[in-house]
This record gives structure tokens, C-alpha cells and sequence, in this order.
């Protein structure tokens, strides 16, 4: 079965700090790539997604994201943090198969603290 | 559109009572998934149906947990008896294959069982 791994697991920033989670999955094939946000006692909203093309994608709030192929990485990113950037982030990662359905993995999610 | 809604937001219960949530996918999505979060286990997929049709419930924890579609706009998971493990948040997300595994999800229902 795929997995997807998110090493890091609490990260905290200070404000204007830069950031980098990482994303590595295990599917070798063709896949649709995610990042998902969840503000503290929210719902998981959509931040930035990848199918094809250019492999740097930009999100939204700044946020954006590389597809690395060859390390099965999605890295996601920003150059400047905010205080309002504190949340749990998750990527998440669909195979695409012959079935044609769109069936995520999600990481474990990654805690971000940033202080003013 | 409302978005994805879900309800109750919040349920308290005690342990062996019948727990049901309830949830709305977003008009004209094909594809519902039910999901658990916990802060030991992470978020994890229960059961996801397709045109109202559950096809893989291997994410289901115990036969005391069921889940049904009847109709493209509703779907229930119940969970008959609850126990306090069973504490959690319950999302419910909804999708469009048009969007490619683009998944909407709902507030969630945060369920304590005493």
C-alpha cells in the first residue's frame, strides 16, 4: 500500500521566518498532489494542488509547492510566515489507476506554530 | 453553494448509546468519504461511496460502525454501541471526479463518548 510521509511533525517559526514542510510518498506511478490547511478548530481546506505541467505551483496566501519526480517529493513552502499561518497542514497524494477513482492518502500533518 | 454540511457540530454521549452523524455533500459531487481524526492516529479514511454506492469500507473500525448513502445529497455514519476510544472528529468531504480528487470537506462533528 502507498504511503505518505510528512517528516516533519511540529514545526514554530517566528514571523517573516521562511518555511519548508516536506512531502515524500511511495506511489511510483502518475499521481495527483495535494496540500490541505486546517486552522485551529476548523475544516481542511484546500491550499495548493498539482496534475501536471510546470512542477512549481503557486497556492494561496503565498504558499507554493515543488513536484521533484525523482525523489517522489512535494514540498511546500513560503517565504515569509505569518502569525495567521498557524495551523496543521496535510498533503496528500491520489494514484491514478485504470479505475478512475480519485482515492487520497493523507500525510499525518504537520503542526506550524508561528509567534509574532 | 453551502459547502459541505455536517451535523451535529458537537455530541456528547455516553458509552453504549447509538451516535448517528449526519452529513450534506456540496449539490452535484459524486464522491463522499466519512473520516476520523485523532490526535494518536492522524486522519483516517472510513468508508467512501461513489454515486451513492459504498465501495471500499476497509477503513471502518469495527462492525459497530455502519454508514449509509440512501440518496446523492445524504449520507449517515452510526456507531451502535459507541465507547469513549470512539472520541473523535468526524469529517465528512465530498467530491467532483471532474475536479480530479479535489475534496471539499465539511466542519466536522466532534464526538465525546463518556
Amino acid at each position: 500500500a502507498q504511503s505518505v510521509s510528512q517528516h516533519n511533525h511540529h514545526v514554530i517559526l517566528s514571523e517573516a521566518a521562511s518555511l519548508e514542510l516536506g512531502c515524500n510518498y511511495s506511489y511510483g506511478g502518475t499521481v495527483n498532489l495535494f496540500w490541505y490547511v486546517q486552522y485551529p478548530g476548523q475544516h481542511l481546506q484546500l491550499l495548493l494542488k498539482y496534475f501536471s505541467g510546470d512542477p512549481l505551483v503557486k497556492g494561496i496566501k503565498g504558499f507554493e509547492a515543488e513536484f521533484i519526480k525523482s525523489k517522489f517529493s512535494f514540498n511546500l513552502r513560503k517565504p515569509s510566515v505569518q502569525w495567521s499561518d498557524t495551523a496543521e497542514y496535510f498533503c496528500a497524494v491520489i494514484p491514478l489507476s485504470s479505475g478512475g477513482s480519485y482515492i487520497p492518502t493523507f500525510g499525518r500533518g504537520t503542526s506550524l506554530i508561528v509567534h509574532p | 453553494d453551502a459547502g459541505v454540511i455536517q451535523s451535529p457540530r458537537h455530541e456528547v454521549t455516553e458509552m453504549g448509546q447509538e451516535v448517528t452523524l449526519r452529513c450534506k455533500p456540496i449539490s452535484g459531487h459524486n464522491s463522499l468519504f466519512w473520516y476520523r481524526q485523532t490526535m494518536m492516529r492522524g486522519l483516517e479514511l472510513l468508508i467512501y461511496f461513489n454515486n451513492n454506492v459504498p465501495i471500499d469500507d476497509s477503513g471502518m473500525p469495527e462492525d459497530r460502525f455502519s454508514a449509509k448513502m440512501p440518496n446523492a445529497s445524504f449520507s449517515t455514519l452510526k456507531i451502535q454501541p459507541s465507547e469513549p476510544r470512539d472520541s473523535a472528529v468526524y469529517f465528512c468531504a465530498s467530491s467532483l471526479r471532474e475536479e480530479r480528487g479535489e475534496q471539499y470537506f465539511g466542519p466536522g462533528t466532534r464526538l465525546t463518548v463518556t
